[in-house]
């Protein structure tokens, strides 16, 4: 079965540090892997996708994510934090039965950034 | 850029009422999707729609819970009889295809009391 890991509830940087969020993966193929951020009271906004091809992916504002399929794991990474980064962070794995890829989400990582 | 949007923001409920909460997808899109969240936990995906029928649905997605395209356009979540522990947010989410990522509306609080 799907499952996402993200071990870190709760990460606190000083601005203009750099910044990883550990993401960790469970399924059986080769899996969609997403990256979303959502500020308190909005939605959840798209970073970063990684569907196939180079293990390395660009998303918005700066961020980046790695796909390592001997870690199983899908890491997100910025060099360097703005304050305006505060927010909860999901990694999503998508793996739907059908066509249709229904997301399964980790807990989140809650991004503190601080003066 | 387009949007999803959800309809309402918030929605204060009575225990055992009927809701239905309201989405209107991206315009090109043909999947559509449905996600709770409740307070302070990760987002559970309900169920999957895609040609008028549903795809796929998760165990959350009992018999209390159907969804519908009523008129083509709007895409809706109808709980029969509420519960407390229904209190959550509810996201729904758009795709062009089954491979393409999800655009969220900013979803819907229920309120049960």
């Amino acid at each position: 079965a799907q499952s996402v890991t993200q071990p870190d509830i709760h990460i606190t940087v000083s601005e203009g540090a750099s910044l990883e969020l550990r993401c960790n993966y469970s399924y059986g193929a080769t899996p969609y892997l997403f990256w979303y951020v959502q500020s308190p009271g909005q939605g959840l906004q798209l970073l970063l996708k990684y569907f196939s091809g180079d293990t390395l992916v660009q998303g918005i504002k700066g961020f980046e994510a790695e796909f390592k399929r001997s870690q199983s794991s899908f890491n997100l990474r910025k060099p360097s934090v703005h304050w305006s980064d505060a927010a909860e962070y999901f990694c999503a794995v998508g793996g739907g039965q059908t066509g249709a890829n229904n997301l399964f989400f980790g807990t989140g990582t809650r991004l503190t950034v601080i003066p | 850029e387009p949007e999803v949007t959800q309809t309402p923001s918030h929605q204060v409920t009575q225990m055992g009422q009927e809701v239905i909460l309201r989405c209107v997808p991206i315009s090109n899109h043909l999947y559509f999707y449905w996600y709770r969240q409740i307070l302070g936990q990760k987002v559970e995906f309900l169920v999957s729609f895609y040609n008028n029928e549903i795809s796929e649905k998760s165990e959350i997605f009992d018999d209390q819970f159907s969804v519908e395209r009523p008129d083509g356009s709007n895409f809706t979540l109808k709980i029969r009889s509420t519960k407390l522990e229904d209190s959550a947010m509810y996201f729904c989410a758009t795709g062009r295809d089954g491979n393409q990522p999800q655009h969220f509306g900013d979803g819907t609080r229920l309120s049960i009391l």
